[in-house]
């Protein structure tokens, strides 16, 4: 079956620290994966997405992902946090881009 | 440019009851999608638009879980009647639709069934 890991639930960094959060995917080929964010009350907002081509990703808020086929990985990451990006993230894929696989998130808090 | 809009936001209702929630998706966006959300889970999708035909619902509890899109803009969800199992997050999202688009979610509603 598909399906989309994140492995920590919860993830605390210090304001200004680098961040990575992981993203594991289990499907029969590449599939399409994205990062979402989402703040507390509002609807989801895609940070990135990886297609094909480079590896390497960017996205807005300054966020990069790295696809990595031999560990079906797909990890974000940003190389300096700021508190706003205190949110709940998730890593979604998707076989068509039409219907896709979410895995359960990962809250991040920012300490000052 | 006008985002996906939900409404209500929140909603709170006793066991049984009946319940809607009504999406408008991004003008021109073909696909509309609706999303069930439990706390501290992924977004689950219930059922896939596009233009006026389901062609998806799968997920979809057919026995309480209604949804419809009449003229292929905007679409009403239903409950009836509503369990306390029920109460979660309910999301609308809509893109193009053709080829590999982004989905463009709105802020979704809140629902407690008490």
């Amino acid at each position: 079956a598909q399906s989309v890991t994140q492995p920590d639930i919860h993830i605390t960094v210090s304001e200004g620290a680098s961040l990575e959060l992981r993203c594991n995917y289990s499907y029969g080929a590449t599939p399409y994966l994205f990062w979402y964010v989402q703040s507390p009350g509002q609807g989801l907002q895609l940070l990135l997405k990886y297609f094909s081509g480079d590896t390497l990703v960017q996205g807005i808020k300054g966020f990069e992902a790295e696809f990595k086929r031999s560990q079906s990985s797909f990890n974000l990451r940003k190389p300096s946090v700021h508190w706003s990006d205190a949110a709940e993230y998730f890593c979604a894929a998707s076989g068509s881009a039409r219907q896709l696989t979410f895995g359960s998130g990962t809250q991040l808090t920012v300490l000052p | 440019e006008a985002g996906v809009v939900q409404s209500p936001r929140y909603k709170i209702i006793e066991k049984k009851q009946p319940v809607a929630f009504w999406c408008n998706p991004i003008s021109g966006h073909n696909t509309l999608y609706w999303y069930l959300q439990n706390l501290g889970q992924g977004p689950e999708l219930l059922i896939r638009y596009e233009n006026e035909e389901a062609v998806d619902d799968s997920q979809l509890p057919k026995d309480r879980f209604s949804a419809e899109r009449l003229k292929g803009v905007d679409s009403t969800l239903k409950i009836q009647p509503a369990e306390l199992g029920d109460s979660a997050v309910y999301l609308c999202a809509s893109s193009l639709l053709a080829g590999v688009n982004e989905q463009f979610f709105g802020p979704g509603t809140r629902l407690t069934v008490l």
